[in-house]
């Protein structure tokens, strides 16, 4: 079964500051997805990883992917607070046939962003 | 614009009785997902589905239904056998690799 794990689940931190956001996952993948969620909303896609070594950035956010490591990580940068949200990694289960997946998610990482 | 429709955006339910919520894409994808969020957790599969005609359960399946008689239109039937259906749902499509793309949602409540 494939299990997906975020660290931190909470994170506060100032702005103009750096942090990662660390994603693991239990089985082989190189299909991940970043996305965020803001309050009562709906999941916004931020990035798709789809290979080892695969880098992503927009804006402030840069997304990396490790296969072999099993590992993703979502980096903010200098960060503002209009970054506040909950971030989510979602991993691609396997396929079951033709073009179409499953995704697990991780728990999410609740950022808070300070003045 | 291309998207993926959820309604209502709230429903209220009462105690042993069924309710249906609705996901209507117009992205011509293939594949449609409904996911459940508990409040501070990741999404929870319940089905998904490949092509019109098909679908599979997912990981939290029990006391609910699914159809899917049109390529557009997914579905959910929340059954008085779920015993904790109040949650937040997610209805998402996919077309191969490309990233999943969710509805707006739809908060039910048991009152």
């Amino acid at each position: 079964e494939l299990k997906v794990e975020q660290n931190p689940l909470f994170l506060s931190m100032q702005e103009g500051k750096n942090y990662t956001i660390y994603c693991n996952y239990s089985t082989t993948s190189d299909r991940l997805y970043w996305y965020r969620q803001d309050p009562g909303k709906s999941l916004e896609s931020l990035f798709v990883l789809l290979s080892n070594g695969a880098v992503k950035q927009e804006g402030r956010l840069m997304a990396s992917l490790d296969t072999k490591a099993r590992l993703s990580t979502l980096h903010i940068t200098a960060a503002v607070h209009d970054l506040s949200a909950t971030y989510f990694c979602a991993v691609d289960g396997g396929r079951s046939g033709g073009s179409n997946y499953k995704l697990t998610f991780g728990k999410g990482t609740l950022l808070t962003v300070n003045p | 614009d291309g998207g993926i429709t959820q309604s209502p955006k709230y429903l209220f339910r009462k105690e042993g009785q069924n309710v249906t919520l609705s996901c209507e894409q117009n992205l011509n994808h293939d594949a449609m997902y409904w996911y459940r969020q508990d409040p501070g957790q990741g999404l929870r599969l319940i089905y998904y589905s490949q092509i019109v005609n098909d679908f599979q359960k997912g990981d939290i399946a029990e006391g609910y239904s699914v159809s899917r008689e049109k390529k557009e239109s997914f579905p959910l039937t929340v059954t008085s056998a779920q015993k904790n259906p109040t949650a937040f749902y997610l209805c998402a499509s996919t077309e191969g690799v490309t990233e999943a793309f969710f509805g707006q949602g739809t908060r039910l409540t048991v009152v």
